[in-house]
C-alpha cells in the first residue's frame, strides 16, 4: 500500500458529461502528480501542484482541470467526456518538488466513457 | 521537452533466467531515472533508481545502468521469478517534469 488513496476506483459515464476524481496523498506529502494512461499513450504527466498551487502542466487538455485544497488532497475535474478520455486516471504524491523526487502512485480510477 | 523510448515492448523469460529491460532519453539535462513496476489493477511502484552522478546500483536481484554519454539505462533483474511478472516503466526526469517509457511486459514462466 502506498499511502496514496484514489476514488472512487471505476466510474462509467456518457459522452458530454463531467466527472470529478479525487486523491488523497500519503501524510506529509505536498505534491501531487496526476497521469493518464491508456493502452496506446502509456502514462502520460497531466499536471502536478504543489501545496496548494499548481507548478507544472503537461499533456492537459483545455477541457480537464485539477486543484489541490487546502488539506492537500487534490481533483481532477473531466468536463465534456470524450470516448477517448477512457482510461486509468492516476494520482502520485511526494514529498516536495525537488529534482528526483520518489513517486507514490495510487491505485488510480479506471474512466469508462461510452 | 524529455522522450524517453523503452525496449522491448513485450519480454516472456523462463524461471531462473535474467531479464533486461532498456531505455533511451533524449534530455541531456534529465538526472533521475527511475523505474517502476505495475502488476494488474495497481499503480505504478518504485522498486529501483538511479541519479546522474551514479553508474550502477544495485538491490538484491535488481540492477540499473547508466551510460549519461549514450543517454540510455536499463534495468536488469535475475533469477527472475513468476511473481516478477508485470509490467515495467523507466522513467526520466529533470525538476518537475518526468517522462515515462511505454513500458515493458515481463512474463517469466514457471
Amino acid at each position: 500500500d502506498s499511502g496514496v488513496t484514489q476514488t472512487p476506483k471505476h466510474l462509467i459515464t456518457a459522452t458530454g458529461q463531467r466527472v470529478t476524481l479525487r486523491c488523497s496523498p500519503r501524510s506529509g506529502d505536498l505534491s501531487v502528480y496526476w497521469y493518464q494512461q491508456s493502452l496506446d499513450q502509456g502514462l502520460q504527466f497531466l499536471i502536478q501542484y504543489y501545496n496548494g498551487e499548481e507548478r507544472a502542466k503537461g499533456n492537459i487538455l483545455e477541457r480537464f482541470s485539477a486543484q489541490q485544497f487546502p488539506d492537500l488532497h487534490s481533483e481532477l475535474n473531466l468536463s465534456s467526456l470524450e470516448l477517448g478520455d477512457s482510461a486509468l486516471y492516476f494520482c502520485a504524491s511526494s514529498p516536495s518538488t525537488g529534482i528526483g523526487e520518489k513517486l507514490f502512485f495510487g491505485s488510480g480510477t479506471q474512466l469508462s466513457v461510452l | 521537452g524529455e522522450n524517453v523510448e523503452q525496449h522491448p515492448s513485450t519480454l516472456s523469460v523462463q524461471e531462473g533466467d535474467s531479464a533486461v529491460i532498456k531505455c533511451t532519453y533524449s534530455d541531456s539535462a534529465s538526472n533521475y531515472f527511475p523505474w517502476y513496476k505495475q502488476e494488474l489493477g495497481k499503480g505504478p511502484q518504485l522498486i529501483i533508481d538511479i541519479r546522474s552522478n551514479v553508474g550502477e546500483k544495485k538491490d538484491q536481484r535488481i540492477a540499473v545502468t547508466l551510460n549519461k554519454t549514450a543517454k540510455h539505462f536499463s534495468l536488469h533483474i535475475t533469477e527472475t521469478q513468476p511473481e516478477d511478472s508485470a509490467v515495467y516503466f523507466c522513467a526520466a526526469s529533470y525538476g518537475n517534469d518526468m517522462r515515462f517509457g511505454a513500458g515493458t511486459r515481463l512474463t517469466v514462466k514457471p
